[in-house]
């Protein structure tokens, strides 16, 4: 298995802007979730879906973000308007129940 | 809230020391608890998964107990190699129970330097 597939690696983009981050999970995992990491905060659960269902979305910051899961092997999470404040890593990572978390390598975005 | 907590934040230790890790997890109905690594600039890569009716597991140089009572984990790392420098994340996922299972609550880290 390829692992965790995330795209694009890296983002830049100018505030107010639309960006949108795509996520491949591992086939046949039914978890997936959506971190954000800064120096400040660490880690950080935006939201997680089972069996494509959203499950908490406590973590979204803010209306601007919002994240889709249409089938199994395919996520995104999108901001729109796009701020300087959202630059940051972030991660998408899936697991099945009992079983381990398996992240992607990451998208580190900038909004200039 | 389940809080972790990771001790030291920062360790530099001399090529060939055995060493440990510490996480304190504040709520003890956990369904397992992972170890990562963290690379600069890269993603996490799991180094360990321990259950929460296990009490260890190894990998190599590497050996993770877990005190669920207690709330704590080590991860114990024999003969540090310089390669083995990187930050070191504990994470624990919340107890089954209809849809509470998921959430992966994360330590700050601690980051290592081993120098040759």
């Amino acid at each position: 298995d390829a692992g965790v597939i995330q795209s694009p690696r890296h983002e830049v983009t100018e505030m107010g802007q639309e960006v949108t981050l795509r996520c491949k999970p591992i086939s046949g995992h039914d978890y997936l979730f959506w971190y954000r990491q800064t120096m400040m905060r660490g880690l950080e659960l935006l939201i997680y879906f089972n069996n494509n269902v959203p499950i908490d979305d406590s973590g979204m910051p803010e209306d601007r973000f919002s994240a889709k899961m249409p089938n199994a092997s395919f996520s995104t999470l999108k901001i729109q308007p796009s701020e300087p404040r959202d630059s940051a890593v972030y991660f998408c990572a899936s697991s099945s129940r009992g079983n381990g978390y398996t992240f992607g390598s990451g998208t580190r975005l900038t909004v200039v | 809230k389940q809080e972790v907590t990771q001790i030291p934040a920062a360790l530099s230790v001399p090529e060939g020391e055995n060493l440990v890790l510490n996480c304190s997890f504040t709520d003890s109905a956990i369904y397992n608890l992972q170890w990562f690594r963290q690379d600069p600039g890269k993603g996490l890569t799991s180094l360990l998964l321990i259950q929460s009716s296990q009490r260890e597991q190894t990998s190599g140089r590497l050996n993770a107990s877990l005190d669920k009572s207690s709330g704590r984990s080590t991860l114990y790392i024999a003969a540090s190699q310089p390669g083995d420098s990187a930050t070191y994340l504990c994470a624990v996922t919340a107890n089954a129970g209809g849809t509470s299972y998921g959430k992966l609550t994360f330590g700050q880290g601690t980051i290592l330097t081993v120098h040759p």
